[in-house]
């Protein structure tokens, strides 16, 4: 399997700032990545796919890049919305496997 | 627009058997796979399968396989997640969702609202 770590495992944050998750696959999965947001008690919400696309509808402060076996999502100007844990996916390969998540709280 | 809708919380003893489904509408059931996820209380997401309804084929993480069958129905538009004898370790939320596919023009995501399963004696 192809193991997806992410760094932060929690990040402290305040309203404006910008932070950046990293996501390191033990593999290369060339740009099938994507970026999740999920909020408590609701399923996950697509942000960004393969690696850099920004999903429909998903705000501009949303960024991601990489490839190969290391990625970032960037948030630029964190909004009060935005508070919640984020989580990166290989779809490269199966089995799809899932980091474990980066929890983003409010400083 | 898409939905993938899933059956209601289920609360099973140890042993017992269960089904859940998630039935698909706003597109042309056959020509995407649906995955299935577990999120167990306060962890992360684990994807448990996926099915191609086109054909019933599968396939599955290996920790689930043996353990878990995913099928699907076409003539109801509905894919489903069993087991023959629960574990209090399944526990969890499940999720059925679509994901992006490499290589095509299938770059979204969706997501049913999630079933809550919880074994307990």
């Amino acid at each position: 399997d192809i193991q997806m770590t992410q760094s932060p495992s929690t990040l402290s944050a305040s309203v404006g700032d910008s932070v950046t998750i990293t996501c390191r696959a033990s593999q290369n999965i060339v740009s099938w990545l994507a970026w999740y947001q999920q909020k408590p008690g609701k399923a996950p919400n697509l942000l960004i796919y393969q690696a850099s696309s920004l999903e429909s509808g998903v705000p501009s402060r949303f960024s991601g890049t990489g490839s190969g076996t290391e990625f970032t999502l960037t948030i630029s100007g964190l909004q009060p919305d935005d508070f919640a844990t984020y989580y990166c996916q290989q779809y490269n390969t199966s089995p799809i496997t899932f980091g474990q998540g980066t929890r983003l709280e409010i400083k | 627009e898409v939905q993938l809708a899933q059956s209601g919380a289920e609360v099973k003893e140890p042993g017992e058997s269960l089904r859940i489904s998630c039935k698909a509408s706003g597109y042309k059931f056959t020509k995407y796979w649906i995955n299935w996820v577990r999120q167990m209380p306060g962890k992360g997401l684990e994807w448990i399968g996926r099915i191609d309804p086109s054909d019933s084929y599968t396939n599955y993480r290996p920790s689930f396989q043996g353990h878990v069958t995913i099928s699907a129905d076409k003539s109801i538009s509905t894919v489903h997640l069993q087991w023959s004898s629960l574990r209090p370790s399944d526990t969890a939320m499940y999720y059925c969702a679509r994901f992006p596919v490499k290589f095509t023009h299938n770059t979204t995501s969706h997501w049913g609202q999630g079933t809550l399963v919880t074994v307990s004696s």
